[in-house]
């Protein structure tokens, strides 16, 4: 069957350290990978896309990457702040269909002061 | 300003009803979504439109009707068939047919059936 998984237990991390979030995928074949965050209810805000022919992708304090082989999507916070604490969620587009985004269960990140 | 609007942001309903969730986007998108999201999970999704006039079911349609009268939205209802529609709607939105877009999603409308 058709998984995405991230790890369903909290991260807590004490301020200025490096948060690594994981995203593993199972028979898909996708096309691109996008990482979101979400604050409490509230909605999704898109942070990274990656594509399956790019290794990585950075973007001030944050990096992804992406190893199709492995499967898997790593989501690094470099230099983390108690306000990069949230929900961290991962989606992939299928090569099958573009048209639609499949999400992660979401990784929630804490960090301390 | 530009966005995605939600209304309204808490609805509560009687067992039985349905009601209508009000999407509306000022992005000029051609693409709208509607996702439900229950505690501890991940987005699922129930209906989405390319395209004015046309719509395609997700992973848990049922329960759930849609309608895509104007580019700008996108309302979904919940039918009394919907057997635990308690949960968070949130409705999206991107930019381009099949392109490597992001979605832009809403505040969300939380729906508790009493």
């Amino acid at each position: 069957s058709q998984k995405i998984e991230q790890n369903s237990e909290a991260l807590n991390i004490q301020e200025g350290k490096t948060a690594t979030l994981t995203c593993n995928y199972t028979n898909y074949s996708p096309a691109y990978l996008q990482w979101y965050r979400q604050d409490p209810g509230r909605g999704p805000v898109f942070l990274l896309l990656i594509r399956e022919n790019e290794k990585e992708k950075r973007k001030e304090r944050l990096k992804v990457t992406f190893d199709t082989t492995l499967k898997q999507s790593l989501f690094h916070i470099t230099a983390s702040q108690p306000a990069d604490s949230a929900t961290y969620l991962c989606a992939l587009v299928s090569s099958y269909n573009t048209d639609k985004l499949i999400f992660g269960t979401g990784t929630r990140l804490q960090v301390f002061p | 300003d530009g966005g995605i609007t939600q209304s309204p942001k808490y609805l509560f309903r009687k067992e039985g009803q349905n009601v209508t969730l009000s999407c509306e986007q000022n992005l000029n998108h051609d693409a709208m979504y509607w996702y439900r999201q229950d505690p501890g999970q991940g987005l699922r999704l129930i209906y989405y439109s390319q395209i004015v006039n046309d719509f395609q079911k997700g992973d848990i349609a049922e329960g759930y009707s849609v309608s895509r009268e104007k580019k700008e939205s996108f309302p979904l209802t919940v039918t009394s068939a919907q057997k635990n529609p308690t949960a968070f709607y949130l409705c999206a939105s991107r930019g381009s047919s099949g392109g490597y877009n992001e979605q832009f999603f809403g505040p969300g409308t939380r729906l508790t059936v009493l």
